[in-house]
C-alpha cells in the first residue's frame, strides 16, 4: 500500500533558527496537505498543496510540492516557541476522500 | 458553533470488554473517519464512511466496528478482539471528494488493563 515518510523524526532547535521536514511518498499524489499537531492536541489543518512545483507560504512557514508530485517540504524560518509541535504530511491518491498520514516530525524549540 | 465533539476523554476499560467511542459532527459533512494514534507515531486510519450506512475498511481495521446510521455520528466500538487497544482515537470529518481539509475532534484516550 501507500507510505509515507517523513524526515527527521525530531528535531530540537534555539529559537531563532530555521527548520525543515521532508515528506516522501512512494506514490504520485493528487494532492498534499499539512498538519500541525501541538502537545497533547489534535492534528489542525495549515495548508493544501494540489499543484506540481507549487510553493506556498503562511508568514513564516514555507510549504513546496515536488514537481513528480511525490515529495513536499514544510520550512520554517526564524522558529518561535509557539512552533513547538508535530508536523504531519498527509497525501491523497487520485480522486479518494481519504488521506495517508506522513510518520510525523516533532519539533522542540528552546529559548 | 461548528465543531467535531468526541466523547469521552478519558477512557479505562478492563481487558476482554468492548468500548465504544462516540464521534458527532455538526459541520454537515458527509465523510467521517477514525484514526489510531500510539505514542510518537503518525495517524492510522481505522474505518472511514462517504455517506450516511456506508463505511469502508482503513489500514487497521481488525478489531473494530463502527455504524452510520445518522450523517452527524459515526461511533467506533473497539471489540475485544483487538490486541492492543491503548491509544489516542482521533475522529475527523471533511467535505466530500479528494480536495479539503479534515477536521478533527480533541480525540479520546483509551486504557485497557
Amino acid at each position: 500500500g501507500q507510505q509515507v515518510m517523513q524526515i527527521p523524526q525530531y528535531q530540537h532547535v534555539q529559537e531563532g533558527e530555521d527548520f525543515t521536514t521532508y515528506c516522501n511518498s512512494s506514490t504520485t499524489l493528487s494532492n498534499i496537505q499539512w498538519y500541525k499537531q501541538r502537545p497533547g492536541g489534535h492534528p489542525v489543518f495549515l495548508i493544501q498543496l494540489v499543484k506540481s512545483g507549487e510553493v506556498k507560504k503562511q508568514k513564516r512557514l514555507t510549504f513546496q510540492f515536488g514537481e513528480a508530485k511525490k515529495n513536499s517540504s514544510l520550512h520554517i524560518t526564524a522558529t518561535q516557541t509557539t512552533d513547538v509541535g508535530t508536523y504531519f504530511c498527509a497525501g491523497v491518491t487520485g480522486t479518494a476522500s481519504k488521506l495517508t498520514f506522513g510518520t510525523g516530525t516533532r519539533l522542540q524549540v528552546t529559548l | 458553533d461548528g465543531g467535531i465533539t468526541q466523547s469521552p476523554k478519558y477512557l479505562f476499560r478492563k481487558e476482554g470488554q468492548n468500548v465504544t467511542l462516540s464521534c458527532e459532527q455538526n459541520l454537515n459533512h458527509d465523510a467521517m473517519y477514525w484514526y489510531r494514534q500510539d505514542p510518537g507515531q503518525g495517524l492510522r486510519l481505522i474505518y472511514y464512511s462517504q455517506i450516511v450506512n456506508d463505511f469502508q475498511k482503513g489500514d487497521i481495521a481488525e478489531g473494530y466496528s463502527v455504524s452510520r446510521e445518522k450523517k452527524e455520528s459515526f461511533p467506533l466500538t473497539v471489540t475485544s478482539a483487538q490486541k492492543n487497544p491503548t491509544a489516542f482515537y482521533l475522529c475527523a470529518s471533511k467535505v466530500q471528494g479528494s480536495l479539503g481539509e479534515q477536521y478533527f475532534g480533541p480525540g479520546t484516550r483509551l486504557t485497557v488493563t
